[in-house]
């Protein structure tokens, strides 16, 4: 079980661009999780989703979008990219209540 | 809305010490609350999980602990060693399958 992979692992952009990165869960999982998390600070929950619907979202703007395939793997988008998008994203998946796996991580620079 | 609370921010103890970290949340209703190791640049990995229902979960040198009711949990390191050192981040699971997370405590374990 390769576990919860994530590509890109690095990325450098310019502001006001647009940016995918992608997700693929733990085998048997079913609902994906993304965070932001800034240098020095815990992550920050930005949504998730799960039967390929947006479940739940936290407090981020509309610049954060994504998908669940089919497959249960994901996407998140985002657009018009700003300095202060810089930060790690992380995945995460899990089956029902159980516990969350992390990705490694996308670490975004946007310049 | 949820906060999550860390401390210390960091520690520094000498190898084979015992410590304890501590996890504090202003909301008691949470479904579970989970810990979490991260190394440098890296995702994160889980260490325990424990249900609302539960009051401690052990893993190996890890013992962790939950009271709801007062809105805390700890994290319990016996005998460390360098190797535990990383910033550990504990999880809350809330209403809507929303998580929250704490900005994490630093360990370092000198030799």
């Amino acid at each position: 079980d390769a576990g919860v992979t994530q590509s890109p692992t690095h990325l450098i952009k310019t502001r006001g661009q647009q940016v995918t990165l992608r997700c693929s869960p733990k085998s048997g999982h079913d609902t994906v999780s993304w965070y932001q998390q800034a240098l020095g600070q815990g992550p920050q929950f930005i949504f998730q989703y799960y039967e390929e619907e947006e479940r739940q979202r936290g407090n981020f703007p509309d610049r954060f979008s994504g998908h669940q395939f089919p497959n249960y793997s994901s996407e998140l988008n985002v657009n018009a990219l700003l300095l202060g998008d810089s930060a790690l994203y992380l995945c995460a998946s899990r089956q029902g209540a159980r516990e969350q796996y992390f990705g490694p991580g996308t670490r975004l620079t946007v310049t | 809305k949820q906060e999550v609370t860390q401390i210390p921010a960091a520690l520094s103890v000498p190898e084979g010490e015992n410590l304890v970290l501590n996890c504090s949340f202003t909301d008691s209703a949470i479904y579970n609350l989970q810990w979490f190791r991260q190394d440098p640049g890296k995702g994160l990995t889980s260490l325990l999980l424990i249900q609302s229902s539960q009051r401690e979960q052990t893993s190996g040198r890890l013992n962790a602990s939950l009271d709801k009711s007062s809105g805390r949990s700890t994290l319990y390191i016996a005998a460390s060693q360098p190797g535990d050192s990383a910033t550990y981040l504990c999880a809350v699971r809330g209403n809507f399958n929303k998580f929250y997370f704490g900005s994490g405590t630093k360990l370092n374990v000198k030799p």
